[in-house]
């Protein structure tokens, strides 16, 4: 199977800036995806990323390299809402617009 | 406008039973999928529908069944339910092969004891 790997868990402040990494299997990368996960909840889109660069979307920004098999979400002003799992999931050729999903980051915010 | 809707949100199986998981979505989407989420771990495809009457296993498909008869339902079977299968499920849809998202319904949560 394609591996994808994000930390476990994270931690920040209320207003800070914190930055989520996510790696990936390149071979027969085609697209990548962050979705957030409010507890009980189900996933909803946050952004989309197929070519190099950042995508800046509000307070929420992401990036990725293909060559290295590397993406981040950067969120910024952070609020105490913004406590969640964030999933990155990457689109392989092999599937019908299937996502193999990461396990999460699981990002608590604290006053 | 809907979405993406799941019946229903919570059952508690015994070992052995069977029940069907139900999926309808109002967006006329052509891709369907249904996915397990364990405690702590990803989301785990385990079938897929990419239109009315075609289905594909996808990563952990043993001890489920879809079928595909409409475009808006997508129901997935479970026969003879184990302790393994408890787990919370969610269906999503997109409209194509090259949507950027998939849009989830608000899950089902099962335990099977």
């Amino acid at each position: 199977g394609q591996n994808i790997d994000q930390p476990t868990e994270m931690t920040a402040t209320e207003g800070a800036i914190v930055q989520i990494n996510c790696t990936y299997q390149t071979s027969g990368f085609n697209g990548l995806f962050w979705y957030q996960q409010h507890a009980g909840e189900a996933p909803t889109f946050l952004s989309y990323n197929v070519l190099d660069g950042l995508e800046e979307k509000g307070r929420f920004s992401s990036f990725l390299s293909r060559s290295k098999g590397y993406s981040y979400l950067l969120l910024k002003e952070l609020q105490m809402k913004d406590s969640a799992s964030y999933l990155c999931a990457v689109r392989y050729d092999s599937g019908y617009s299937t996502l193999t999903f990461g396990k999460g980051t699981m990002l608590l915010v604290s006053p | 406008n809907a979405g993406v809707t799941q019946t229903p949100k919570f059952r508690i199986l015994k070992i052995g039973q069977s029940m069907t998981l139900q999926c309808t979505q109002d967006m006329n989407h052509n891709y369907m999928y249904w996915y397990r989420q364990d405690p702590g771990m990803g989301l785990k495809l385990i079938y897929y529908s990419v239109g009315a009457g075609i289905t594909d296993k996808g990563e952990v498909p043993n001890g489920y069944n879809v079928s595909r008869s409409t475009t808006e339902d997508f129901p997935l079977r479970l026969e003879l339910a184990a302790p393994s299968q408890t787990s919370v499920y969610f269906c999503a849809s997109s409209p194509r092969e090259s949507s950027y998202e998939q849009y989830f319904g608000p899950g089902t949560r099962l335990t099977v004891t």
